[in-house]
């Protein structure tokens, strides 16, 4: 079966714009995780929701970071003015449900911002 | 208190050796303990996960080892071989689970 997808793979931009990272979950899945990975570190926690509604959102670096997931499958990040230091790996990661569920990665998009 | 500290950073074995990686926590209230390996230009993956309530898992060449009281837990892998060369990453999430906290993660390399 497929599993999470993200798209695009990379992504490049340029300072002050803004851009949408999609992922598409395992069918069924009704947890979706993103994380942020920078060069040489671990994921970090961006946000986490449990069906449509965002359940934790608290990793969120500022107010330019925002995402959806309007009927609880695919879900959009969406950062608005970006800035190099938002140039990293962003990770979607969906499972069955919270807790100790595992979570299945996708591959990532690489956003570099010039 | 919602860190995880992994060590080493790098780590180089011979083909049949053990690598050992370490971690360590702080936050009591973990209560799940995954550890996930990524290679280049892919998502991690869950590996092996442990809760507290045990002090070992073993899975194949791969085992946890658990030490609730000093908030330390390592990641062995038995007779290593080259296409374990990854990075691996330890990580906590407590009850809930959806927060996961992972480690800086360690770039293991085993020598053929």
């Amino acid at each position: 079966g497929a599993g999470v997808s993200q798209t695009p793979s990379n992504k490049v931009t340029e300072k002050g714009k803004y851009v949408e990272l999609r992922c598409d979950p395992i069918s069924g899945h009704t947890a979706l995780y993103w994380y942020r990975q920078s060069l040489g570190q671990g994921p970090e926690f961006l946000i986490y929701f449990q069906g449509t509604g965002a359940a934790d959102d608290s990793g969120l670096p500022n107010d330019r970071f925002f995402a959806v997931r309007p009927e609880g499958s695919v879900s959009t990040l969406k950062i608005q003015r970006t800035e190099r230091g938002d140039s990293a790996v962003y990770l979607c990661a969906s499972s069955f449900g919270q807790g100790r569920e595992t979570q299945y990665f996708g591959p990532g998009t690489r956003l570099l911002v010039l | 208190q919602q860190q995880v500290k992994q060590s080493p950073q790098s780590l180089i074995v011979q083909k049949g050796g053990i690598s050992i990686i370490n971690c360590a926590y702080e936050n009591t209230a973990f209560d799940y303990f995954p550890w996930y390996q990524q290679f280049p230009g892919k998502g991690p993956a869950l590996l092996i996960a442990i809760r507290p309530d045990v002090s070992e898992k073993k899975e194949g060449r791969f085992t946890i080892s658990f030490n609730k009281s000093a908030k330390q837990f390592s990641l062995h892998i038995m007779d290593s071989q080259p296409g374990d060369s990854a990075t691996y990453f330890c990580a906590a999430s407590n009850t809930g689970g959806f927060k996961t906290i992972f480690g800086a993660g360690t770039r293991l390399f085993v020598k053929a």
